[in-house]
């Protein structure tokens, strides 16, 4: 059974803090997402990677870094939080061979910044 | 640019009653796919379908099928026989071959009530 996780579930953070999100995938996948999804909308794409040592902007990256250093972890990093950065993030996981394959998403990381 | 447009916020139905949920998209894209996702109200994204842009045929799973309107770039999630656990939150999501990254794409849902 594919398995995503991620750590923490809930986190509340200052503005101006650092805050690491982390993610932990068990399906062998190459390509691994963050998304985030504010309420009443869709998910949006922050970063991406196809592997380790590989990060990709997505169509948000403002105020995001990430960090692929295995197969298995992929972090989102919040150098300075904002409170426009209130949201639930999810992560996924994809073969990476087939780039049309279904995602595979985690439980989520609801994120509040004060 | 590509756009995915879920035009109906809300929708219900009676238990056993068909339910379609509707979906439009902008891509200039041949090759492509459009998943339909479910988000559980804890939150949880589930995977329900998904139809590639080469194949006319409608595809099917289970309870679920789509109706694919290639030509007017529009595309609709069936549920027959709905139950009260088909309750949700419903996300068609488009994926373009061309970027080869595997990127989702989102509408903002459809918040599905069925009542017994």
């Amino acid at each position: 059974e594919a398995a995503v996780t991620q750590s923490p579930r809930n986190k509340v953070a200052v503005t101006g803090g650092k805050v690491t999100l982390s993610c932990n995938q068990t399906n062998n996948h190459n390509n691994m997402y963050w998304y985030r999804q504010d309420t009443g909308h869709g998910l949006r794409l922050i970063h991406y990677s196809y592997g380790a040592g590989s990060t990709e902007k997505g169509d948000i990256p403002d105020g995001y870094k990430a960090s692929r250093p295995s197969q298995e972890n992929f972090s989102l990093i919040l150098e300075l939080a904002t409170p426009s950065q209130t949201s639930v993030y999810f992560c996924a996981s994809g073969p990476g061979l087939d780039n049309y394959a279904e995602q595979f998403f985690g439980p989520g990381t609801r994120l509040t910044v004060l | 640019a590509q756009r995915v447009t879920q035009v109906q916020p809300t929708g219900s139905s009676q238990w056993g009653e068909e339910v379609t949920l509707d979906c439009s998209y902008e891509t200039s894209e041949y090759f492509y796919r459009i998943f339909w996702y479910r988000q559980l109200f804890s939150g949880e994204m589930v995977f329900l379908i998904y139809q590639p842009s080469f194949d006319t045929q409608n595809q099917r799973s289970g309870r679920y099928s789509v109706v694919f309107q290639k030509s007017f770039k529009s595309i609709s999630l069936v549920i027959s026989a709905s139950q009260p656990e088909d309750s949700g939150t419903y996300f068609c999501a488009l994926s373009e071959l061309i970027t080869n990254t595997g990127k989702l794409t989102f509408g903002d849902g459809t918040v599905l009530t069925v009542k017994p």
